[in-house]
Order: C-alpha cells, then structure tokens, then sequence
C-alpha cells in the first residue's frame, strides 16, 4: 500500500492565521481525501482533491475557508484560513491505492491548536 | 448516500474475554467495508476490509468480521482480547471504486484487566 508523509504533524496558531498543511505520497494515486476528526469525534471529508481541478467539498465545507491544491498525482495541500479555536483538530489526508481494492491509506495527521 | 451506525459508543470488557463491536450501514448499492483502529494519539490503522467474495473476513491482531447483506451489517469479533486492544474502533463504507469513506461515529473499546 501507499505510504504517506503529512507535514507538519501539529502546530499550534494564532487565530485570525492560515496553515498548509502538506501530503506526500510514495507513488502515483487516483484518489486523495482531506478529513477531519475533532477532539473526541469521528471523522469528517472536508473534500476530495482532484488532480488538474476544482476540489469537491462536503457540504458545511467551503473552498474560501479551506482551499485545497493537487498539482500531480502524488501531492496535495490543504489550508485551513483565517483559523478560529473551532479549528483545532486533527486534519487527515488519505488516499485511495490503485488498483483502489488496494484499500484507503492515511497519513498520521496533523493535530492543530488555534489558540 | 451511504451512511454507517455503530451503535456503541464504549465497549468496556475484562482482558481475555471475548467482543462484539456492531457496526450497520445503509447505502443503495453494493458496498466496500472496512474496520479502522486507532491507539491514544496516533492515527488510523486497517484493521481488515470486505470487498467481495467470504462473508467472513480476517484481519490483523486476531479481528475478524463478518458480512451480513441482509440485515446490512458488519460486525466486528476477537474471541480474547488484550489490554493492548484498547483503542478507538471506527467502521466505515464506501461504494468502492475509488469512492468517499464515511465513518461511524466510533466505539471506544476499554479492556480491563
């Protein structure tokens, strides 16, 4: 299965800031996702980074808030903008093997605090 | 859409004791299945997954599951388990293909000694 690197792996930001958040991965996939999982929570999609486009997001999720690139097939970024305390979580990026039997890989997350 | 229920939220039992951890899903067509375990403050591991053929699926650390269509279940099983299984377990689904995950809520799994 894929292995994927997500940087940084926490941070902790000034509200009223924006962070990228980075994910890496060792070969080429179809499919890259953003998820979040809020203290306590399960987890969310925020959106699904298509390569070459428009991300598709999630309903209660908005390009302006959390703008999302995937130059090539290996590599996505997230933004999480204008940060407020409500942010603070853990932001997973998570991808889809080829053939996708293969099954879903996540990176280790990366645990924001918005203070 | 698809959607997934657990319907525990904490499971706690005493160390070699045996374990259920329901999960149900509801989707229109055919669906992948997958169980997802996560230790304190680390991120999310496969525990196993369906995708066609045996109901009964076998994955690491002694978990199996099985698949049920007809009552649309997916239900989590260890005949003994251990202090280190402690942890949050997450069922999820996804139409295959390259599609969404979506999650259940979790159960939190609490073994005792």
């Amino acid at each position: 299965s894929a292995v994927i690197s997500q940087k940084p792996s926490r941070d902790i930001c000034q509200r009223g800031t924006s962070l990228t958040i980075q994910c890496q991965v060792d070969s080429q996939v179809t499919m890259m996702f953003w998820y979040r999982q809020q203290p306590g929570q399960s987890l969310t999609l925020i959106a699904t980074a298509n390569q070459g486009s428009e991300a598709t997001y999630e309903s209660g999720f908005v390009i302006d808030k959390f703008p999302i690139s995937r130059p090539n097939l290996t590599f996505s970024t997230l933004t999480v903008s204008n940060m407020s305390p409500e942010d603070s979580s853990i932001y997973l990026c998570s991808v889809v093997g080829v053939p996708a039997s293969y099954g879903y890989t996540f990176g280790s997350g990366t645990r924001l605090t918005v203070v | 859409a698809q959607s997934v229920t657990q319907l525990d939220s904490q499971v706690p039992v005493f160390e070699e004791a045996p374990v259920e951890l329901r999960c149900n899903y509801s989707s229109s067509v055919s669906v992948y299945l997958f169980w997802y375990v996560q230790y304190p403050n680390q991120g999310l591991q496969l525990l196993l997954k369906y995708l066609s053929g045996s109901t009964l699926v076998k994955g690491i650390n002694g978990f199996e599951a099985e698949f049920n269509k007809s009552q649309t279940s997916f239900h989590l099983r260890k005949p003994s388990v251990h202090i280190s299984d402690t942890a949050e377990y997450f069922c999820a689904v996804s139409r295959g293909s390259g599609d969404k995950l979506t999650f259940g809520t979790g159960t939190r799994l609490a073994v005792r000694p």
